[in-house]
Parts: structure tokens; sequence; C-alpha cells
């Protein structure tokens, strides 16, 4: 298994313009979701899926668009990218989607770094 | 909302001794989960291990252990004999329902 995979590893954008970071995860995993990190602020969720064709917001959605297709990809777009959008991102799958499950070991992929110029 | 505290932004312990990193959670739900993450320098977040808000014994997963309190809302991250390999973020986390809430982490640096 590859686990979960991101691409790309870097990225550098103008802002203005726009990308799609993807992400996918050959472990049959029906929870997705993405993250970002910042310098002193740990992970924050940005959008999460359940299982395909099921989005949700987290906590920092603005300016970023999600889709679910199929189990197995998850990519996060940037709509119209700003300097306060360069982080890193990480992709995370896991086992159960169900609320009432609380084990939820997440399965991270080795994140993408955007700068926004 | 969640919240997720590490008051520890820098850490630092002697190769072989045992350090605790502290985490402080505030949630009004009965039902939560509780994790650490290590992530070394190289970037990758790992799973080290994982509380949940009704099991009743403390988890322990090798060299680690979750010192869970639950009245104090504490999960504090027990790590005995220090490698040099131990040198890295760590962060705590708290799933309630389908989110997961990270805390700022603690940067652990192991002297030889």
């Amino acid at each position: 298994n590859a686990g979960v995979t991101q691409t790309p590893k870097f990225q550098v954008l103008k802002t203005g313009q726009s990308m799609t970071l993807q992400c996918a995860q050959d472990m049959n995993h029906e929870y997705m979701s993405w993250y970002r990190q910042d310098p002193g602020m740990g992970l924050r969720l940005i959008h999460y899926s359940v299982g395909a064709g099921i989005t949700d917001q987290g906590e920092v959605p603005n300016g970023y668009n999600v889709s679910r297709s199929t189990t197995e990809d998850f990519p996060l777009r940037l709509l119209s990218a700003a300097p306060s959008q360069t982080s890193v991102y990480f992709c995370a799958s896991s086992y159960s989607k169900s609320s009432g499950s609380l084990y939820n070991e997440q399965f991270f992929g080795p994140g993408t770094r955007l700068t926004v110029l | 909302a969640q919240k997720i505290t590490q008051t520890q932004p820098g850490m630092f312990v002697q190769e072989k001794e045992a350090v605790t990193l502290d985490c402080t959670y505030d949630t009004s739900d009965p039902s939560y989960g509780l994790f650490w993450y290590k992530q070394p320098s190289s970037g990758e977040m790992i799973f080290l291990i994982y509380q949940g808000s009704y099991d009743q014994q403390n988890a322990t997963e090798g060299r680690y252990s979750l010192n869970f309190q639950k009245a104090r809302k504490s999960a504090n991250l027990v790590i005995s004999a220090s490698q040099l390999g131990d040198s890295a973020m760590y962060f705590c986390a708290m799933r309630v329902l389908r989110q997961l809430t990270f805390g700022s982490g603690t940067q652990l640096t192991v002297l030889p």
C-alpha cells in the first residue's frame, strides 16, 4: 500500500492564481480530511469528507473548495490564492466515518508546502 | 467549541530520562478521543497513542503512556527512557464527532 499520497510536494503561486492540491489513498478509508499547518498554530481542519459525495467544512474553510467523487481521491482547490494561504497542507484519511466511533487514527500524507507571493 | 492547550512550547530532556508533555482539553461533549502525534523535522505526522473518554485505564504503547485525568481534563504524554530520535514536535489532539482539533505543539529536544 502507498498509504496517503499528496502532490505536489512544493508549489509557488502568485496572488490570484488557482490550483488543486491532490490527495489519494489506497486503504479504502471512508473518512478523509485536509489540514493546514502554520508556525506555532498546530494543524487546523479545512474540510473533511465521510464518503464519496459527502463533504463538510472544518475550522478554516474560507478560500478552499473540495469534492469527493471517489473513495480514493479528495482534492483541495484554492480558488484565488492569497498570501495568507501560505502554509503546509496535510491530507489525512482514517477507517471510521461514524461519529459514534471515537477511535480514529488518521494516516497523514507527507504534506504540500505552498507559498503564495 | 473544542480546545486543546499545550503550554510548553519547548522542552529539554537528558537522554535515557523520562519526560512529560502537558496537554489540557476543553469540551462539553462526554464522548471524545485523545491522540498524540509526533512530527520530526522531516515533517511527517506519526500517530503515537490514543485514549478514549470512556476508557478506564491509561493507554500505553511501548515507551509512550498517556496520563489521563478526566476530572482535570488533562491528557499528558509520558515518554520513558528518552532517545535522541525522540527529538521532534509533539501534538496533542482531540476528536469530537467528526472533527479533530490540534494543540499548538511542544518541541522536544533530547540531549546526549
